[in-house]
Protein backbone atom coordinates (compact mmCIF):
# COMPACT_ATOMS: atom_id res chain seq x y z
CA UNK A 1 0.00 0.00 0.00
CA UNK A 2 1.30 3.35 -0.38
CA UNK A 3 3.35 5.40 2.41
CA UNK A 4 2.22 8.79 4.50
CA UNK A 5 5.10 9.36 6.75
CA UNK A 6 4.33 12.04 9.73
CA UNK A 7 6.82 13.53 11.72
CA UNK A 8 7.91 13.64 14.40
CA UNK A 9 6.75 10.21 16.45
CA UNK A 10 6.79 12.22 19.94
CA UNK A 11 7.18 16.23 20.61
CA UNK A 12 7.28 17.30 24.24
CA UNK A 13 6.74 20.81 24.47
CA UNK A 14 6.75 23.82 26.71
CA UNK A 15 3.31 24.92 27.92
CA UNK A 16 2.65 28.52 25.36
CA UNK A 17 5.41 27.31 22.39
CA UNK A 18 3.84 25.96 18.82
CA UNK A 19 5.02 22.70 17.52
CA UNK A 20 4.84 21.90 14.25
CA UNK A 21 4.04 18.06 12.71
CA UNK A 22 4.66 16.97 8.98
CA UNK A 23 2.53 14.72 6.86
CA UNK A 24 3.82 13.71 3.58
CA UNK A 25 2.71 11.13 0.82
CA UNK A 26 5.63 9.56 -0.21
CA UNK A 27 4.84 7.60 -3.42
CA UNK A 28 1.40 9.09 -4.86
CA UNK A 29 -0.40 13.18 -5.10
CA UNK A 30 -2.57 13.53 -2.05
CA UNK A 31 -5.21 15.24 -3.19
CA UNK A 32 -6.82 15.57 -0.13
CA UNK A 33 -5.22 15.02 3.58
CA UNK A 34 -6.93 14.76 7.17
CA UNK A 35 -5.57 15.46 10.16
CA UNK A 36 -6.93 13.71 13.39
CA UNK A 37 -6.61 13.50 17.08
CA UNK A 38 -7.49 10.63 19.49
CA UNK A 39 -7.39 10.31 22.91
CA UNK A 40 -6.68 7.53 24.88
CA UNK A 41 -9.31 4.28 24.02
CA UNK A 42 -11.38 6.55 21.46
CA UNK A 43 -11.73 6.20 17.69
CA UNK A 44 -10.25 9.19 15.66
CA UNK A 45 -11.58 12.46 15.60
CA UNK A 46 -11.50 14.63 12.37
CA UNK A 47 -10.13 17.70 12.88
CA UNK A 48 -10.02 19.30 9.61
CA UNK A 49 -9.28 18.38 5.78
CA UNK A 50 -7.01 20.33 3.53
CA UNK A 51 -7.18 20.32 0.14
CA UNK A 52 -3.53 21.51 -1.99
CA UNK A 53 -3.23 25.51 -2.40
CA UNK A 54 -7.10 25.76 -0.33
CA UNK A 55 -7.60 26.84 2.76
CA UNK A 56 -8.36 23.83 5.37
CA UNK A 57 -12.07 22.87 6.31
CA UNK A 58 -12.80 22.68 10.14
CA UNK A 59 -14.84 20.77 11.49
CA UNK A 60 -17.27 22.36 13.87
CA UNK A 61 -15.65 22.66 17.01
CA UNK A 62 -11.71 22.82 16.27
CA UNK A 63 -10.13 26.05 16.64
CA UNK A 64 -8.54 27.24 13.45
CA UNK A 65 -6.12 29.77 15.00
CA UNK A 66 -5.17 27.28 17.60
CA UNK A 67 -4.44 24.81 15.01
CA UNK A 68 -3.17 26.05 11.69
CA UNK A 69 -2.63 23.52 8.70
CA UNK A 70 -0.50 24.20 5.62
CA UNK A 71 -1.14 22.19 2.30
CA UNK A 72 0.99 23.44 -0.02
CA UNK A 73 1.96 20.93 -2.05
CA UNK A 74 0.11 17.77 -3.49
CA UNK A 75 2.59 15.55 -1.09
CA UNK A 76 2.88 18.03 2.08
CA UNK A 77 0.55 19.25 5.25
CA UNK A 78 1.60 20.55 7.93
CA UNK A 79 -0.20 21.03 10.97
CA UNK A 80 0.86 23.34 13.90
CA UNK A 81 -0.25 23.69 17.25
CA UNK A 82 -0.31 26.80 18.24
CA UNK A 83 0.29 28.50 21.68
CA UNK A 84 0.02 25.09 23.20
CA UNK A 85 -1.22 24.01 26.40
CA UNK A 86 -1.64 20.72 28.02
CA UNK A 87 -4.89 20.14 27.33
CA UNK A 88 -3.36 19.58 24.09
CA UNK A 89 -1.53 17.16 24.71
CA UNK A 90 -3.01 13.94 22.57
CA UNK A 91 -2.12 11.60 19.53
CA UNK A 92 -2.32 13.00 15.97
CA UNK A 93 -2.78 11.30 12.97
CA UNK A 94 -2.95 12.09 9.51
CA UNK A 95 -4.18 10.88 6.59
CA UNK A 96 -4.14 11.58 2.69
CA UNK A 97 -6.03 10.37 0.08
CA UNK A 98 -5.82 10.96 -3.94
CA UNK A 99 -8.70 11.90 -5.94
CA UNK A 100 -8.86 9.73 -9.69
CA UNK A 101 -11.35 9.24 -12.27
CA UNK A 102 -13.82 11.18 -9.77
CA UNK A 103 -13.48 8.67 -6.77
CA UNK A 104 -11.59 9.33 -4.28
CA UNK A 105 -8.83 6.37 -3.24
CA UNK A 106 -8.23 4.28 -0.52
CA UNK A 107 -7.27 6.20 2.69
CA UNK A 108 -3.64 5.99 4.32
CA UNK A 109 -2.79 7.14 7.31
CA UNK A 110 0.50 8.06 8.85
CA UNK A 111 2.31 7.16 12.03
CA UNK A 112 1.00 9.41 14.31
CA UNK A 113 2.30 12.01 16.17
CA UNK A 114 2.22 11.77 20.51
CA UNK A 115 2.21 15.21 21.77
CA UNK A 116 3.14 16.11 25.23
CA UNK A 117 2.69 19.50 26.82
CA UNK A 118 4.00 20.04 29.70
CA UNK B 1 -25.65 11.56 10.30
CA UNK B 2 -23.88 8.52 9.59
CA UNK B 3 -23.31 6.17 12.80
CA UNK B 4 -20.55 3.47 12.84
CA UNK B 5 -20.81 0.58 15.63
CA UNK B 6 -18.42 -2.03 16.30
CA UNK B 7 -18.96 -5.26 18.48
CA UNK B 8 -17.79 -6.74 19.84
CA UNK B 9 -15.41 -3.66 21.64
CA UNK B 10 -13.32 -6.20 22.96
CA UNK B 11 -12.37 -10.10 21.89
CA UNK B 12 -9.89 -12.58 23.56
CA UNK B 13 -9.62 -15.43 21.78
CA UNK B 14 -6.43 -18.62 21.82
CA UNK B 15 -4.58 -18.49 19.10
CA UNK B 16 -5.08 -20.62 15.83
CA UNK B 17 -9.00 -20.04 16.06
CA UNK B 18 -11.00 -18.03 13.16
CA UNK B 19 -12.79 -15.21 14.25
CA UNK B 20 -15.34 -12.41 12.76
CA UNK B 21 -14.99 -8.98 13.92
CA UNK B 22 -18.41 -6.70 13.31
CA UNK B 23 -19.30 -3.50 11.90
CA UNK B 24 -22.56 -1.42 11.42
CA UNK B 25 -23.68 1.32 9.61
CA UNK B 26 -26.74 3.57 9.72
CA UNK B 27 -26.52 5.01 6.27
CA UNK B 28 -26.52 2.15 3.81
CA UNK B 29 -25.50 4.96 0.75
CA UNK B 30 -22.01 4.21 1.25
CA UNK B 31 -19.20 4.56 -1.91
CA UNK B 32 -16.99 1.94 0.15
CA UNK B 33 -15.92 0.62 3.52
CA UNK B 34 -12.72 0.55 4.53
CA UNK B 35 -10.73 -1.95 7.68
CA UNK B 36 -7.93 -0.72 9.36
CA UNK B 37 -5.89 -1.93 12.31
CA UNK B 38 -4.17 0.21 14.77
CA UNK B 39 -1.46 -1.29 17.21
CA UNK B 40 -0.83 0.48 20.44
CA UNK B 41 0.77 4.13 19.92
CA UNK B 42 0.57 4.01 16.15
CA UNK B 43 -1.05 5.10 13.03
CA UNK B 44 -3.49 3.33 11.52
CA UNK B 45 -3.03 0.05 8.47
CA UNK B 46 -5.08 -0.09 5.41
CA UNK B 47 -6.21 -4.04 5.77
CA UNK B 48 -9.14 -4.23 2.88
CA UNK B 49 -11.21 -2.08 1.18
CA UNK B 50 -13.83 -3.20 -0.27
CA UNK B 51 -16.22 -0.83 -3.28
CA UNK B 52 -19.49 -0.66 -2.42
CA UNK B 53 -20.42 -3.11 -5.58
CA UNK B 54 -18.15 -5.51 -4.12
CA UNK B 55 -19.63 -8.49 -1.81
CA UNK B 56 -16.67 -9.59 -0.37
CA UNK B 57 -12.81 -9.02 -0.55
CA UNK B 58 -9.51 -11.15 0.93
CA UNK B 59 -6.35 -10.55 1.52
CA UNK B 60 -4.26 -13.78 3.05
CA UNK B 61 -6.09 -14.63 6.04
CA UNK B 62 -8.27 -11.96 6.29
CA UNK B 63 -11.79 -11.62 4.80
CA UNK B 64 -13.85 -8.34 4.59
CA UNK B 65 -17.59 -9.09 3.43
CA UNK B 66 -20.03 -6.02 2.98
CA UNK B 67 -24.13 -6.32 3.09
CA UNK B 68 -24.75 -2.56 2.08
CA UNK B 69 -28.88 -2.89 2.61
CA UNK B 70 -28.69 -3.98 5.58
CA UNK B 71 -26.09 -1.90 6.85
CA UNK B 72 -23.51 -4.78 7.84
CA UNK B 73 -19.80 -5.45 7.35
CA UNK B 74 -17.59 -8.70 8.30
CA UNK B 75 -13.78 -9.05 8.70
CA UNK B 76 -13.00 -12.87 8.96
CA UNK B 77 -9.50 -13.87 10.39
CA UNK B 78 -8.62 -17.13 9.68
CA UNK B 79 -5.91 -19.33 11.98
CA UNK B 80 -5.63 -16.12 14.57
CA UNK B 81 -1.97 -15.77 15.27
CA UNK B 82 -0.46 -13.52 18.57
CA UNK B 83 0.80 -11.09 15.68
CA UNK B 84 -3.29 -10.30 15.25
CA UNK B 85 -3.72 -8.29 18.61
CA UNK B 86 -4.38 -5.29 18.06
CA UNK B 87 -7.37 -2.86 17.84
CA UNK B 88 -9.51 -3.04 14.50
CA UNK B 89 -11.46 -0.33 13.31
CA UNK B 90 -13.91 0.30 9.97
CA UNK B 91 -15.06 3.13 8.16
CA UNK B 92 -17.12 4.19 6.06
CA UNK B 93 -16.90 7.80 3.89
CA UNK B 94 -19.54 10.49 3.57
CA UNK B 95 -21.79 11.35 0.95
CA UNK B 96 -19.50 12.80 -0.75
CA UNK B 97 -16.51 10.38 -0.25
CA UNK B 98 -14.45 12.30 1.45
CA UNK B 99 -14.36 12.34 5.17
CA UNK B 100 -14.32 9.23 7.03
CA UNK B 101 -16.50 8.18 10.04
CA UNK B 102 -14.56 5.72 12.09
CA UNK B 103 -16.54 2.87 14.26
CA UNK B 104 -15.88 2.27 17.72
CA UNK B 105 -13.01 -0.13 17.23
CA UNK B 106 -12.39 -3.82 18.28
CA UNK B 107 -9.65 -4.69 20.89
CA UNK B 108 -8.71 -7.80 19.45
CA UNK B 109 -6.29 -10.27 21.99
CA UNK B 110 -4.54 -13.81 20.69
CA UNK B 111 -3.75 -15.64 23.52
CA UNK B 112 -0.54 -17.72 22.57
Amino acid sequence: GAVVSQHPSRVICKSGTSVKIECRSLDFQATTMFWYRQFPKQSLMLMATSNEGSKATYEQGVEKDKFLINHASLTLSTLTVTSAHPEDSSFYICSARDWQGGIYTEAFFGQGTRLTVV
Amino acid sequence: KQEVTQIPAALSVPEGENLVLNCSFTDSAIYNLQWFRQDPGKGLTSLLLIQSSQREQTSGRLNASLDKSSGRSTLYIAASQPGDSATYLCAVPDFGNEKLTFGTGTRLTIIP
